[in-house]
C-alpha cells in the first residue's frame, strides 16, 4: 500500500524551530518528486515547498523563503521540512505530498494524513 | 507570480444536476492544471491532472477542460457523497498555487 506519514509536528513558540519529516512506504521513492503543502485551520490549501527526486530543484513559496528547508533521503525514503523563525501564520495542519513525476512540475498523487503545527507562546 | 482565481466560492446545487467550477489563472498555464477534491476533515485528493486527464480511480461523471488561462471541473450528474471542496492547482512553474476553493454542498 502506498502511504505517507508525518510526524514532527506539535506546539513551539515563536521564533523556535521544528523539523517534519515523512515517511513513504509502498512505492519507489526515488522516482518521483515530493512536496510540502499547509493548510490553516479552517482555510484553504497552500504549498511550501517541493523537491525533485535528486534534490537537485528546489522550490519554496515566498511566505517561507529563507526559514524553511527542504530535503530528502533517498536511502531511508524520507522527506524532512526544517522550520526556523516560526510565526503565528505558519500554524497549520502539514501534508507531505507525492508528486507524479521525478521533476516538481506535476500534480500531486499520494497525500499523508498530516501533522499538525501550532506557533503560539 | 500567476495568481490562481476560482469561482464561485460556494454552490448549492441538488442530487443529479450538472455543476460546473471554474478557475482561470492570471497567465497562460498550458495544460498544467490538477483540481483536487477535499471531504470535510479529510485529506484532498486527486481528481484531475493535466487539466483533462482523470485520476484512476475517480468516477467518470467527473470532467476536466481548458487550457491556457480557462478551465472548468464538471460533475455530470451531482451525487450526495460529492459534498466537498474543490481545489484547482497550477504546477507549472514556482510558485505552485492552489485556488481559493469552492465549497459544494447539497441543496
Amino acid at each position: 500500500e502506498v502511504q505517507l506519514v508525518e510526524s514532527g509536528g506539535g506546539l513551539v513558540q515563536p521564533g523556535r524551530s521544528l523539523r517534519l519529516s515523512c515517511a513513504a512506504s509502498g512505492f519507489t521513492f526515488d522516482d518521483y518528486a515530493m512536496h510540502w503543502v499547509r493548510q490553516a485551520p479552517g482555510k484553504g490549501l497552500e504549498w511550501v515547498s517541493g523537491i525533485s527526486w535528486n534534490s537537485g530543484s528546489i522550490g519554496y513559496a515566498d511566505s517561507v523563503k529563507g526559514r524553511f528547508t527542504i530535503s530528502r533521503d533517498n536511502a531511508k525514503n524520507s522527506l524532512y521540512l526544517q522550520m526556523n523563525s516560526l510565526r503565528a501564520e505558519d500554524t497549520a495542519l502539514y501534508y507531505c505530498a507525492k508528486g507524479r513525476q521525478l521533476v516538481r512540475t506535476d500534480a500531486f498523487d499520494i497525500w499523508g494524513q498530516g501533522t499538525m503545527v501550532t506557533v503560539s507562546s | 507570480d500567476i495568481q490562481m482565481t476560482q469561482s464561485p466560492s460556494s454552490l448549492s446545487a441538488s442530487v443529479g444536476d450538472r455543476v460546473t467550477i471554474t478557475c482561470r489563472a492570471s497567465q497562460g498555464i498550458s495544460n498544467y492544471l490538477a483540481w483536487y477534491q477535499q471531504k470535510p476533515g479529510k485529506v484532498p485528493k486527486l481528481l484531475i491532472y493535466a487539466a483533462s486527464t482523470l485520476q484512476s480511480g475517480v468516477p467518470s461523471r467527473f470532467s476536466g477542460s481548458g487550457s491556457g488561462t480557462d478551465f472548468t471541473l464538471t460533475i455530470s450528474s451531482l451525487q450526495p457523497e460529492d459534498v466537498a471542496t474543490y481545489y484547482c492547482h497550477k504546477y507549472n512553474s514556482a510558485p505552485i498555487t492552489f485556488g481559493q476553493g469552492t465549497r459544494l454542498e447539497i441543496k
